[in-house]
């Protein structure tokens, strides 16, 4: 299986400062890799396919980049609505694989 | 608006079953692959089966072949996981997933059912 690392476990920021996750694939994926936002109390969004296409609705001061194995999801200006975990999959081959996932907390 | 709502989950012995279904709605289910992905507690989410659109393929991870089966009903939108043998590992909330049309990513979720696999 295809192991995804995500770094770091856990990220502090302020509003209106910019984040970044690590997204680390075991083996390349090309960009076949997502990124979905979890909030408690509210069904997983999917925030990004595709390595960098942003899925409809999601707010621009969102970004992803990368292929192969190096990925990373941006977060420019941060609002309070950001504050939640994300998890990174691949889907480039069977057993699709996420990542243990980040939490952005309010510093 | 898309719509999963799952419903089955609940507190269950060891080496028994239960089934989990979830309904759908606002799309037309018949044209997607679905699937169901989990989240043991405290833990990250893993994926546990897809079946295809029409029914005719089924996928399922390593440590549920042969216990658990994904299957649905497209005349009520309404996708299943059966679960047999079940076992303490199998603690989670199971998340009821719609995959991508053209890929298998997740581009809408269910809130999530939990299940507790304890005696």
């Amino acid at each position: 299986d295809v192991q995804m690392t995500q770094s770091p476990s856990y990220l502090a920021a302020s509003p209106g400062e910019s984040v970044s996750i690590s997204c680390k694939a075991s083996k390349s994926i090309s960009n076949n890799l997502a990124w979905y936002q979890e909030k408690p109390g509210k069904a997983n969004k999917l925030l990004i396919h595709s390595g960098s296409t942003l899925q409809s609705g999601t707010p621009s001061r969102f970004s992803g980049s990368g292929s192969g194995t190096d990925f990373t999801l941006t977060i420019r200006s941060l609002e309070s609505e950001d504050f939640a975990v994300y998890y990174c999959q691949q889907y480039n081959e069977y057993p699709p694989t996420f990542g243990a996932g980040t939490k952005l907390e309010l510093k | 608006e898309v719509q999963l709502v799952e419903s089955g989950g609940g507190l269950v012995q060891p080496g028994r079953s239960l089934k989990l279904s979830c309904a759908a709605s606002g799309f037309t289910f018949s044209d997607y692959n679905m699937a169901w992905v989990r989240q043991a507690p405290k833990k990250g989410l893993e994926w546990v089966a897809t079946i295809s659109y029409d029914g005719s393929s089924t996928y399922y991870r390593d440590s549920v072949k042969g216990r658990f089966t994904i299957s649905r009903d497209n005349a009520k939108s309404t996708l299943y996981l059966q679960m047999d043998s079940l076992r303490s590992e199998d603690t989670a909330t199971y998340y009821c997933a719609r995959w991508d049309y053209y890929s298998s990513y997740v581009d809408y979720w269910g809130q999530g059912v939990m299940v507790t696999v304890s005696s």
